[in-house]
């Protein structure tokens, strides 16, 4: 299995609403990672998890809240978000260790906030 | 700060044109440098490279590292119109937990 999944695909949700985004990858990867990519830009880092642990928080407003319970699989808990947080968000995960750090990304979970 | 600056922002091309596309990088601790081809979806990886001098080489698509000068090529000869997309030059280093900070990126549009 050499993928990045992600679900949903598509989400609506509106400002008051309580939703999840999942990722999941059986490639025994150690380090994970959400990015947001906004239209017409590069995706830019929001965490970083390595070892199931949280590295990394770009300083990512507190309703974007993320969590790893196991090493394949990384959540992000959506809450009383704002239109302007609709993007595409992307997982994507790394080996860890030595020279080979491609990352590779799941499809992404297109989110729109209204 | 560390900067990726991605040149020309956009480019049209005719189908079978060979094109270049420049990344340059101002970085501390460099890692490694990665092209990444995005079209409507999520970026798929193309090259890492972490030597200098070392082309890297996948079909029509070539790559390679300049540590010295700080940049970056990607080469596509014979375009297709399949090659059109985003192009995406990323830098890892050990800063930011090897995650990926891009840069604008290139479009290409290859026409037929």
């Amino acid at each position: 299995d050499t993928e990045v999944t992600q679900t949903p695909k598509h989400l609506v949700m509106g400002m008051t609403n309580k939703k999840s985004l999942k990722c999941e990858q059986h490639m025994g990867h150690r380090a994970m990672y959400w990015y947001k990519q906004k239209a017409k830009k590069p995706p830019e880092l929001m965490f970083v998890y390595s070892y199931e642990k949280l590295s990394i928080n770009e300083s990512v407003p507190s309703r974007f809240s993320p969590e790893c319970p196991n090493s394949s699989l990384l959540n992000l808990h959506l809450h009383a978000l704002q239109p302007e947080d609709s993007a595409l968000y992307l997982c994507a995960s790394r080996v860890t260790g030595g020279l080979y750090n491609e990352q590779f990304f799941g499809p992404g979970t297109r989110l729109t906030v209204l | 700060e560390d900067k990726v600056v991605q040149s020309p922002l956009s480019l049209v091309v005719h189908e079978g044109d060979t094109v270049t596309l420049n990344c340059s990088y101002e970085v501390t601790n460099f890692r490694s440098l990665l092209w990444y081809k995005q079209e409507k979806k999520a970026p798929t990886f193309l090259f890492m490279l972490t030597s200098s001098g070392i082309e890297k080489k996948s079909g029509r698509l070539s790559s390679i590292l300049d540590k010295k000068e700080l940049f970056s090529i990607l080469n596509i000869t014979a375009t297709q119109t399949g090659d059109s997309a985003i192009y995406l030059c990323a830098e890892s280093n050990s800063n930011s937990g090897y995650a990926l900070n891009f840069g604008k990126g290139t479009s290409l549009l290859v026409t037929p």
